[in-house]
């Protein structure tokens, strides 16, 4: 069946650190590519997408993620993250043809001040 | 992008009842879809919301525990019927146009609670 991986359920990081979240899917064709996500209280919000060209891809907010498609990978990455990037994230996937998000189960990130 | 408006925000409600859910959208939208967010879990799919016809349910979700309605492209409710506590979670609604390639919009959920 279809799947999203995402494996660290949960990081804490200090401010400034680097960050990289991983994103592995389970599906032989093409794919479109998303990180969402929901800062506390507040609703899902896209961060970035993927769905052809360059496979580096830029966010809002300094992120963004590399879709290595050999590794079935799609990992988040931001250089130096803030106290405001505590948040839950979620990678999810849309096989070409379908409508459908198949959602991972999130990562809940926790900055340190 | 579509701006979500759903209510309630969080209810507690008791086993066995039925609990109705509203989402509004501020445009026309080709695309609703409904979402469960369990603790701990990812969001998974219940069911699509098409208009003047009946939702399309996917694997593990039935129209009878879980009625959708789709009056117009702007409004739709998911009911969640005969409550236990295993329905305890958050509830999403979602819009956004066909096949999802600019993302989609997802309201600020319903938590409930059953008690």
């Amino acid at each position: 069946a279809q799947s999203v991986s995402q494996h660290n359920h949960h990081v804490i990081l200090s401010e400034a650190a680097s960050l990289e979240l991983g994103c592995n899917y389970s599906y032989g064709g093409t794919v479109n590519l998303f990180w969402y996500v929901q800062y506390p209280g507040q609703h899902l919000q896209l961060l970035l997408k993927y769905f052809s060209g360059d496979p580096l891809v830029k966010g809002i907010k300094g992120f963004e993620a590399e879709f290595i498609k050999s590794k079935f990978s799609f990992n988040l990455r931001k250089p130096s993250v803030q106290w405001s990037d505590t948040a839950e994230y979620f990678c999810a996937v849309i096989p070409l043809g379908t409508y459908k998000y198949i959602f991972g189960t999130g990562t809940r990130l926790k900055v340190l001040a | 992008s579509a701006v979500i408006s759903q209510k309630p925000s969080r209810d507690i409600c008791q086993r066995g009842t039925s609990l109705t859910i509203q989402c509004q959208v501020d445009s026309q939208v080709t695309m609703m879809f409904w979402y469960r967010q369990q603790p701990g879990q990812s969001l998974t799919l219940i069911a699509t919301a098409n208009q003047g016809s009946e939702a399309t349910y996917e694997s593990g979700f039935v129209i009878d525990k879980f009625p959708i309605s789709r009056p117009n492209l702007t409004f739709s409710t998911l009911t969640v019927s005969n409550m236990s506590p295993e329905d305890s979670s958050i509830y999403l609604c979602s819009v956004g146009e066909l096949a999802g390639i600019d993302g989609y919009t997802f309201g600020s959920g319903t938590r409930l609670t059953v008690v």
